[in-house]
């Protein structure tokens, strides 16, 4: 039962910033938002996450909207490897994961 | 980053023969392991949660007594498709979770290539 909605695909330029947007309007207060990657026959990738507070580590930054309604997950310089499904999730209370559809990112060289 | 194994990493079998694939948390103790399943093109989907040393807590529509999980230690979990169909072929993918100071954290697997004949 996904709780979180991304457009179905996008599309970068080779060491463009790319932003992928996620919309979670149903998040309580304590669930996290995370965000993984996955590329085709592997395991899903961790990439970032976040409560509040805007988030940044070596991959990425997320940013969170103030209300916590929305996100944004923002790779500085999108490279042909970021080329993936990016998932946007919430974590609930016993840790489970439902995944959405996902954003497919293609980066065109 | 923690790093969690799957083996094998791709199986065929027959129909009507039962598989086990394993899940190991190789750097780290997990208090929960995870199970999906992934169809061609499709998202991963949920099919139960494992705590070491309980029973598994299913997803509904996921048959308990066709998908068996043992979860016999904090860094193994094993699970094992009885009497395997063709429609049970499909991308398995496990995940483990552990606490990591601040907040928990989960960790995927590579997955396993399940193929029935």
């Amino acid at each position: 039962d996904a709780k979180t909605t991304q457009p179905n695909s996008m599309e970068s330029n080779e060491e463009e910033p790319v932003h992928l947007p996620c919309n979670h309007s149903t998040i309580s207060g304590t669930d996290y938002i995370h965000w993984y990657r996955q590329l085709p026959s592997q395991g899903p990738e961790y990439v970032i996450h976040g409560l509040t507070s805007n988030v940044n580590n070596r991959m990425a930054s997320l940013a969170i909207a103030e209300d916590r309604k929305s996100s944004t997950l923002i790779l500085h310089r999108a490279t042909l490897r970021d080329a993936a499904v990016y998932y946007c999730i919430l974590r609930l209370t016993g840790n489970q994961f439902y995944f959405g559809t996902g954003t497919s990112l293609t980066v065109i060289p | 980053g923690a790093v969690v194994s799957q083996h094998p990493s791709w199986v065929i079998c027959k129909s009507g023969t039962s598989v086990k694939i394993e899940c190991r948390s190789l750097d780290f103790q997990a208090t929960t392991m995870f199970w999906y399943r992934q169809f061609p093109k499709q998202s991963l989907m949920l099919m139960a949660t494992s705590n070491e040393g309980s029973k598994a807590t299913y997803e509904q529509g996921v048959e308990k007594d066709k998908f068996l999980i043992n979860h016999a230690s904090l860094t193994l979990s094993t699970l094992t498709v009885t009497s395997a169909h063709p429609e049970d072929s499909s991308f398995y993918i496990c995940s483990a979770s552990f606490f990591g100071g601040v907040s928990y954290e989960q960790y995927f697997g590579p997955g396993t290539r399940l193929t029935v004949t």
